[in-house]
């Protein structure tokens, strides 16, 4: 069935330097990756998302990669700040099955 | 965006009694809905899609006769956990039918 793998699982960085999730999916008919950002007890939020006939994406200090050859996905964090600490999702979306798929998440951590 | 609101936010339940969790798209109409649920620091587990007039598609290894899944209109889908039990108590969160999903605020369930 359709697969997502996310790594790291967990993430600690000093604030001001980048974080880098990534994410690799089975699912080849999967054609939209987003990325979710979620606080403890509250709901995802869409924080930035990727098709697939783009390979890169940027919005201010978040930026996400897309291979579509590789199956794999990318989220990057530059000049990160406490704030940022949540833990992060990737999810694939298929046309095929209209499931949206989640990775495991990762806990990102940034120290002041 | 569009807004999905979910109730009730929390809920404390008996161990044998069922729960009613309401999932209603606000401002859209929605076909499909979605529900998953989340363990304590695990990802987002999709347990079954919600169609509109006909019966919900469940995933593998989710019991269809102890979640049961109601969709009887374009903003309106309901799970109920029939028979709760402790190990019923998770984060139960929905969303509406697009790939950009927009989730509910999710309903935390404790049964004791």
């Amino acid at each position: 069935g359709e697969n997502v793998e996310q790594h790291p699982s967990t993430l600690s960085v000093q604030e001001g330097d980048s974080a880098v999730i990534k994410c690799t999916y089975s699912d080849s008919a999967s054609n939209y990756f987003p990325w979710y950002k979620q606080e403890l007890g509250k709901r995802p939020q869409l924080i930035i998302d990727i098709r697939s006939n783009v390979g890169e994406k940027k919005d201010q200090r978040i930026a996400v990669t897309l291979n579509k050859t590789a199956k794999h996905f990318s989220l990057h964090i530059t000049e990160t700040q406490p704030e940022d600490s949540a833990v992060y999702f990737c999810a694939a979306y298929s046309g095929n099955t209209g499931k949206l798929i989640f990775g495991q998440g990762t806990t990102l951590q940034v120290k002041p | 965006g569009a807004v999905v609101s979910q109730h009730p936010s929390r809920v404390i339940c008996k161990s044998g009694t069922s729960v009613k969790i309401e999932c209603r798209s606000l401002d859209f109409q929605a076909t499909t809905m979605f529900w998953y649920r989340q363990f304590p620091k695990q990802s987002l587990m999709l347990m079954a899609t919600s169609n509109e007039g006909s019966k919900a598609t469940y995933e593998q290894g989710v019991e269809k006769d102890k979640f049961l899944i109601n969709h009887a209109s374009l903003t309106l889908s309901t799970l109920t956990v029939t028979s709760a039990h402790p190990e019923d108590s998770s984060f139960y969160i929905c969303s509406a039918d697009r790939a950009e999903a927009f989730f509910g605020q999710g309903t935390r369930l404790t049964v004791v």
